[in-house]
Parts: structure tokens; sequence; C-alpha cells
């Protein structure tokens, strides 16, 4: 399969806890993007990576989220203090760079379920 | 910031009935994707607008993209009930620094009636 994977595909965790994904995009693309998605709503950016640099975050994300590409490969997305809020499915797209608009190819998605 | 508005939230439709979805911005966009979203999936792109007045075919789906590039439209022919999910238009905007933000509408939920 050489679509868009991500790990874990569900996870639950206590209020305070701390989570991480993992995003492996496609295997040529330079760039890597998250989303959050809410029920009812259009996946929300969250941050851009190109090869191992991120050069775009939200202004609606809070500084208990991190993400990081350390080798311009995979990706993580950290939350630190998870709170009820931040139940959602957690989507990651990656795509090509070769002109100014791409689709972008997007993983099954990590649901984030906070108690 | 840029916004889309999506119209209607939802549609339900008989098998064999046409639907259209509609994606409007009060400022003038450079492009619009479009993507589809089965239930329980991850949004599939399906395809990119960027002429004014563009107008791409894909079997029984047309998508149209307003002169002004301030809307546009997805017009799906003799719905299937494969059709079902939800269809979302996103627009893709460069916001400096070698950096392009995907923002998207809220989508178009179709259901197809048997």
């Amino acid at each position: 399969d050489t679509g868009v994977s991500q790990n874990p595909r569900h996870k639950i965790t206590k209020r305070g806890q701390n989570v991480t994904f993992r995003c492996d995009p496609i295997s040529e693309h330079n760039r890597l993007y998250w989303y959050r998605q809410t029920l009812g709503q259009g996946p929300e950016f969250l941050t851009y990576f190109q090869n191992e640099a991120q050069l775009e975050k939200s202004r609606l994300l809070s500084d208990r989220f991190s993400a990081e590409r350390p080798k311009g490969s995979f990706s993580t997305l950290e939350i630190q203090r998870t709170e009820q809020g931040d139940s959602a499915m957690y989507l990651c797209a990656s795509s090509l760079r070769d002109k100014s608009y791409n689709e972008q190819f997007f993983g099954p998605g990590t649901r984030l379920t906070v108690l | 910031g840029q916004q889309v508005m999506q119209i209607p939230q939802y549609q339900h439709v008989q098998e064999g009935e046409d639907f259209t979805t509609y994606c409007n911005s009060s400022t003038t966009l450079s492009n619009i994707q479009w993507y589809k979203q089965r239930p329980g999936g991850h949004p599939v792109f399906l395809i990119q607008l960027v002429k004014s007045g563009e107008v791409k075919k894909q079997k029984r789906l047309t998508f149209q993209f307003g002169e002004a590039k301030k809307n546009s439209s997805l017009h799906i022919t003799a719905t299937q009930t494969t059709d079902v999910g939800t269809y979302f238009c996103a627009f893709l905007a460069y916001s400096g620094a070698g950096s392009y933000q995907l923002t998207f509408g809220k989508g178009t939920k179709l259901s197809v009636i048997p």
C-alpha cells in the first residue's frame, strides 16, 4: 500500500494525558499537512511541513500542540495535557511540490477520544 | 480570513435524481478544489479548477468555477448509492514563506435513497 498511513487509528485517553500520533506520507511527497476534523465540519488546517521545515502553524493551534518531521519523511503530532475539546479526528495529508496547486492525499486519520 | 460557504448542508435524493452543491466566497479565489468523504472515510481529491468560467466533467460529475471566481458548483447527474458521502469544496491560499494552506467549507452531506 503506497498511500498515506496513520497510527494509531484510534486513541482513547484521559484528560490531562499526553498523546502522540504518527503519519507516514507517500514516499516521494515533500509536503505534509495536519488537519483536525470534528463531526459535521470540514477538515481544519493545523500545520504544514515542506521537507523537515514547519512553514505554517494555525493561529488557532494551542501551545499544547507540537508537530515534528525530523528527517522530512514521517511526522508526529503531540498533544500535551489533553482536554475533552481535543476529541476529534486528526488527519494527515501529503502532496508533491512540483507546482503551486496540488491535490492532497489524505490518510485514514487517528480518532482521539478524551475522557 | 477567506472562507467558503457551502449550501445545502444536507441533501436527500431518490436514486436517479440529480444533485447540486454550491460553494460561495465573498472574495475572489485563485482556485477551488473538491473533495469527497465517504461515511467513516477520509477526504479524497476529486478535481481542481483555476480558470474563470471553467467547466470540467468526470463521468456523471460536472464541476464549474464562476466567471468572477467567487463561486463553484458540483452537479451529479442521475445519482447512485455509490455517490453517498460529504462533498467539500476547498481553496488553496498562499500564506507566505513558501507555505500553502487549504481551507475547507463545511461540506454538503448527500444521502441517496435506493
